[in-house]
Order: C-alpha cells, then structure tokens, then sequence
C-alpha cells in the first residue's frame, strides 16, 4: 500500500479502548475543520467536521472537539476497533477559500486485537 | 453513485519529461482539487477549479498546471518533471458551497 509518512507520530490501542488524537493549527482565521482517515493504498476518507462557531460534534463513534483559544483540535473514537487501524489527518480552511485546505501532518492509529 | 476516479493509478516518468493526470469528480459535483502528498510534506493543496476557472491555487512552481473541462472533468499538468515530484496526486470533489470533498485514491507518480 501507500506509505503516506515515514515518521507519523503512532497512536497504539487496545481494541474496544478509546482512542484520542490531536491537531493543532496555526491559522486563527481558519474557521471550518475536516478530520480524515487514510488507509494503505486509498484516498482520504471524511470522517466528521466542524465549524468555528462550535466547539463540539459528534458523530457515529466519534466526537471532534474544538478549543480555539489554544487552536486545538481533538478527535475521539469510541471502543476502537481494528477497522480503525490508518493514519488520520486534521485539515482546516477559512471562509471563501474555497476548499484550499491545509492537513496536518497526520497521526497513525495502531488498533491491537 | 461512482465515487471519484483518477487515471492512471501508477506513472513512472523520467526527469525532464511531461506527465498530465486526470480525474473524473462524483456525478453533480463542480468543484475539483488536487492535491500533492509526500512523505516529508504531506498534504500539499495544488489548486481548485469550479465551472472551468481556477479559484484558488497553492505555492506550487508554474510547472504545475491544470485544467478543467466543461462536464467537469479535470486534468493536471506537471513539465519538466523533477525528482521531487514523485509523489502520489489525490483529486478531490465536492458540491459548490460545501466543504466536504470526497477524495480519489490516486495516481503515484515515480519519477527515475
């Protein structure tokens, strides 16, 4: 498959524990933020995203919080499972720009059976 | 609904040579992106096009360049290929006025 970083920062976890990663951005302008996952030899799947006038949202197992006082983004994954398993990237834009994102240097999830 | 296809999926080219790589967006969507990923940078934003007009483009060399087509097809255009340019070229998609783009898998550029 794809090799997508040589020195991604790792994240491992138990199966069925819960898995947090986080991103931190730079742009205090930015104000809509995607969180993607990338598995071996595809695309960048949408996981959830968020807007700046929030700073919670949940989804299907997951839940994305956003502090913009520190410019911080977290992504939770609820009772991970091995499917989880890829490398997950932030991606933040701002108003009219239309979609020039910028991504994160991506973390990836290490699920152990 | 097709996702978002890329041709081809792998291009081994030579230093000097031009490659142009194309991308086939979701039914309905008029936004196109492409962009560059690398182990060492990432996810690098190229450029965009809506309706044939580049909207917004990224700190790539002129030697980048793209297109789009009028049943929003779009292509991309690199000349003069360098080594650094081996990297894997991701199209996303999307509906105007929407951020959520849907991304291709790619076409991995080798370049010898």
């Amino acid at each position: 498959g794809e090799s997508v970083g040589l020195h991604l920062p790792t994240l491992s976890v138990q199966e069925g524990d819960n898995s947090i990663i986080n991103c931190a951005y730079s742009n205090s302008a930015s104000d809509y933020f995607i969180w993607y996952k990338q598995e071996s030899g595809k695309g960048p799947q949408f996981i959830i995203d968020i807007r700046s006038n929030m700073d919670k949202r949940q989804g299907q197992r997951v839940t994305v919080l956003l502090n913009k006082t520190v410019k911080h983004l977290s992504l939770q994954i609820a009772a991970t499972q091995p499917g989880d398993s890829a490398v997950y990237f932030c991606a933040e834009t701002g108003l009219y720009n239309f979609n020039k994102f910028y991504f994160g240097s991506g973390t990836k999830l290490n699920v152990k059976p | 609904k097709a996702g978002v296809t890329q041709t081809p999926r792998y291009l081994i080219k030579t230093r000097g040579q031009q490659v142009t790589l194309s991308c086939s967006p979701i039914s309905g969507h008029r936004s196109v992106s492409w962009y560059q990923q690398t182990p060492g940078q990432g996810l690098q934003f190229l450029f965009e096009y809506f309706s044939e007009t580049q909207r917004n483009k990224g700190n790539f060399p002129g030697r980048f360049s793209g297109r789009q087509f009028s049943n929003s097809r779009s292509e991309m255009n690199v000349s003069t290929l360098e080594l650094g340019d081996s990297a894997l070229y991701l199209c996303a998609s999307s509906l105007d006025y929407t951020y959520e783009q849907y991304f291709g898998p790619g076409t991995r550029l080798t370049v010898t």
